[in-house]
């Protein structure tokens, strides 16, 4: 099976503009969970999807969004970008509902704000 | 709430054994996974304790102490190739069943 994917895998923006990431999952998989990965902090869970539904949600301002489409693939969104917002942006599927404990991680979306 | 606290880095040498421990706190623990990123890369799925004791795979071992909320991921016979970056987890089911993730110890493996 194909792996998890993500586009773009790089990205430059500036201050105020606004992204959108897209995931593919592994075929088969309804689970999608997000994460913001920076040296400082880790890996932050920001947001899970299961058939098309959002299941949880992090500690993230409103800026983050996401959604889930028919066919599992998922997009996030971050409006008016700080540059704190810079980071790695993985996205991670599963077969289960609630993510299970086997998470396929895709190679992530490099987001740097000037 | 929940935090999860391992070493923030670890080396040793090749051929040697290393144990990188995770403690962690919350109200709704459901089971302990450990992930490995090299850098640049993506992580992946290394093991999971869901009960008490010990879970071979391999050269990797991962242990579990629910009474003591403590785990830890146990390598042996060290290779160049496990030079990456380690990271615990815990579902919180407290909290929606989010997936924490601690820090990330990293592991320098010299010749």
């Amino acid at each position: 099976k194909a792996g998890v994917t993500q586009t773009p895998r790089y990205l430059i923006k500036t201050r105020g503009q606004q992204v959108t990431l897209s995931c593919s999952p592994i075929s088969g998989h309804r689970s999608v969970s997000w994460y913001q990965q920076t040296p400082g902090q880790g890996l932050q869970f920001l947001f899970e999807y299961f058939s098309e539904t959002q299941r949880n949600k992090g500690n993230f301002p409103g800026r983050f969004s996401g959604r889930q489409f028919s066919n599992s693939r998922s997009e996030m969104n971050v409006s008016t970008l700080e540059l704190g917002d810079s980071a790695l942006y993985l996205c991670a599927s599963s077969g289960l509902a609630g993510g299970g404990d086997t998470q396929y991680f895709g190679p992530g979306t490099r987001l740097t704000v000037l | 709430g929940q935090s999860l606290e391992q070493p923030s880095e670890v080396t040793a040498v090749e051929g040697a054994i290393v144990q990188i421990n995770c403690t962690y706190q919350t109200s709704g623990f459901y089971g302990l996974s450990w992930y490995q990123q090299h850098d640049g890369g993506a992580p992946t799925f290394l093991s999971y304790n869901g009960l008490d004791g010990l879970e071979e795979t391999g050269r990797f071992s991962s242990f579990l102490s629910r009474s003591d909320s403590y785990g830890y991921l146990l390598l042996q016979e060290l290779q160049m190739k496990d030079s990456a970056s380690y990271f615990c987890a815990v579902r919180d089911f407290n909290q929606g069943g989010k997936l924490i993730f601690g820090q990330g110890t990293e592991l320098s493996v010299k010749p």
